[in-house]
């Protein structure tokens, strides 16, 4: 089983602040990673997969880079808003196709 | 498309009594993931069916658990008898192809069930 570690646990920004997190995932037999985001009381939203090394997402003012040969992927929010407030996950696939889950990062924007 | 659809959103049973949750993919997904959700281990995966086959169970905690697809649109994961440490947040997600592709799963809303 692929061990997925998201760092840091917690965080704890400023409206306006830009910030990010990391995924840590094994790169030997890579395939895709995924980050999710998931609000209180909702469930898990994707918000990229990503394949390729050197790949880099974008969707409005939340971005994701990855490399997959030192097995880490980033997530950047720029100009954190309230409504950023989530625990974002990320997510690589085991041998078969189902993904392992790191424990998520939780994000707290304030006004 | 209405999404993945569990049932019931909350469970509360007291320990010994069997539960069983309901899952409903979206149509034409071809696997279907249970995930259970707790503060200690995160989102674990339980288990998974591609066409309505179960793959991989090795994910399910001890016989307690059982899961079944009797067809495409329909799967339920029952725990018999049921124990305090069962007490999670039991997600179903499907997808239309194996997430080791481009495909993300979707998540349905989630049973909370409490044992006491």
């Amino acid at each position: 089983i692929l061990n997925v570690e998201q760092s840091p646990q917690s965080l704890h920004v400023q409206e306006g602040d830009s910030t990010n997190f990391t995924c840590s995932f094994p790169s030997s037999n890579f395939y895709a990673l995924h980050w999710y985001r998931w609000e209180t009381a909702k469930s898990p939203e994707a918000l990229f997969v990503m394949t390729l090394n050197g790949d880099e997402k974008k969707k409005g003012r939340i971005s994701a880079t990855l490399n997959t040969k030192e097995g880490y992927s980033y997530l950047y929010i720029k100009g954190s808003q309230p409504e950023d407030s989530a625990t974002y996950l990320c997510a690589s696939p085991n041998s078969g196709y189902a993904l392992n889950f790191g424990k998520g990062t939780s994000l707290l924007v304030t006004p | 498309d209405a999404g993945v659809i569990q049932s019931p959103r909350h469970e509360v049973t007291e320990m010994g009594q069997e539960v069983t949750l309901r899952c409903k993919p979206i149509s034409g997904h071809d696997y279907l993931f249970w995930y259970r959700q707790t503060m200690m281990r995160g989102l674990e995966l339980l288990i998974y069916f591609n066409n309505n086959v179960p793959i991989d169970d090795s994910g399910m905690p001890e016989d307690r658990f059982s899961a079944k697809m009797p067809n495409a649109s329909f799967s339920t994961l029952k725990i018999q008898p049921s124990e305090p440490r069962d007490s999670a947040v039991y997600f179903c997600a499907s997808s239309p192809e194996g997430t080791g592709g481009r495909s993300p799963l979707h998540f349905g809303n989630g049973t909370r069930l409490t044992v006491t």
